[in-house]
């Protein structure tokens, strides 16, 4: 069983559209991290959220933690080409808190 | 500031060898994490090292066994590597001090075990 679950899967769009990804749980976590992989590379660190309830705007990106911190969304607005990639959410667990346990990821596909 | 560097950048190797992969952290950084990525998913966390000790584990075999030296540099070995192995494995490093836990990965080693 998943520790967190991503969805959708999938999400093919067209340049413009807006769109959301879903991060649940049924844990509660002290932080929750997003971020961004393209095929080949190492994930790379978009957001930290730690405060339930917190939202945090990254440009046209809008991430926010659930009140109970259990869930998190990553709201992308006029999502462009240069958005495509693998969307990974992850949660602080482990005795010192810097164990990363990552959803399955949200596979994003923006048409020109 | 060099970010997290990995080497190599792919390997091949043969059911039942050796391998040992390498992470340099990012300057500052003292803790050093190894992920496994199988294709498709999200990385599982096989060990962290602080302080040149393996400090917590995840649900990987003793086959898998790391190293952190003095420069907070560290190695990733596997032993009798099986076809399941095949992977990219991701190094991430941290800060202990931090306190928003987060971490810097590197671009990965992709091996695959024919």
């Amino acid at each position: 069983t998943q520790l967190l679950e991503q969805s959708p899967q999938f999400l093919s769009i067209q340049e413009g559209e807006n769109l959301t990804v879903y991060c649940n749980s049924s844990s509660v976590f002290s932080s929750l991290q997003w971020y961004r992989q393209e095929p080949g590379e190492g994930p790379v660190l978009l957001v930290t959220v730690v405060t339930g309830g917190e939202v945090k705007k990254l440009k046209r990106l809008t991430f926010q933690f659930g009140d109970a911190r259990k869930d998190s969304s990553l709201h992308i607005t006029a999502a462009q080409p240069g958005d495509t990639g693998l969307y990974l959410c992850a949660a602080s667990t482990g005795e010192y808190g810097n164990k990363l346990v990552f959803g399955a990821g949200t596979i994003l596909r923006v048409k020109s | 500031d060099a970010g997290v560097t990995q080497s190599p950048t792919h390997l091949i190797k043969t059911r039942g060898q050796q391998v040992t992969l390498r992470c340099s952290p990012k300057s500052g950084h003292d803790t050093v994490s190894w992920y496994q990525q199988a294709l498709g998913q999200g990385p599982q966390f096989i060990f962290q090292y602080y302080e040149e000790e393996e400090r917590q584990r995840g649900n990987f075999p003793d086959r898998f066994s790391g190293h952190q030296f003095p420069n907070y540099s560290s190695e990733l070995n596997v032993n009798a590597l099986l076809l399941g192995d095949s992977a990219l494995y991701l190094c991430a490093s941290s800060l202990d001090a931090g306190s928003s836990y987060e971490q810097y990965f590197g671009p990965g080693t992709r091996l695959t075990v024919t």
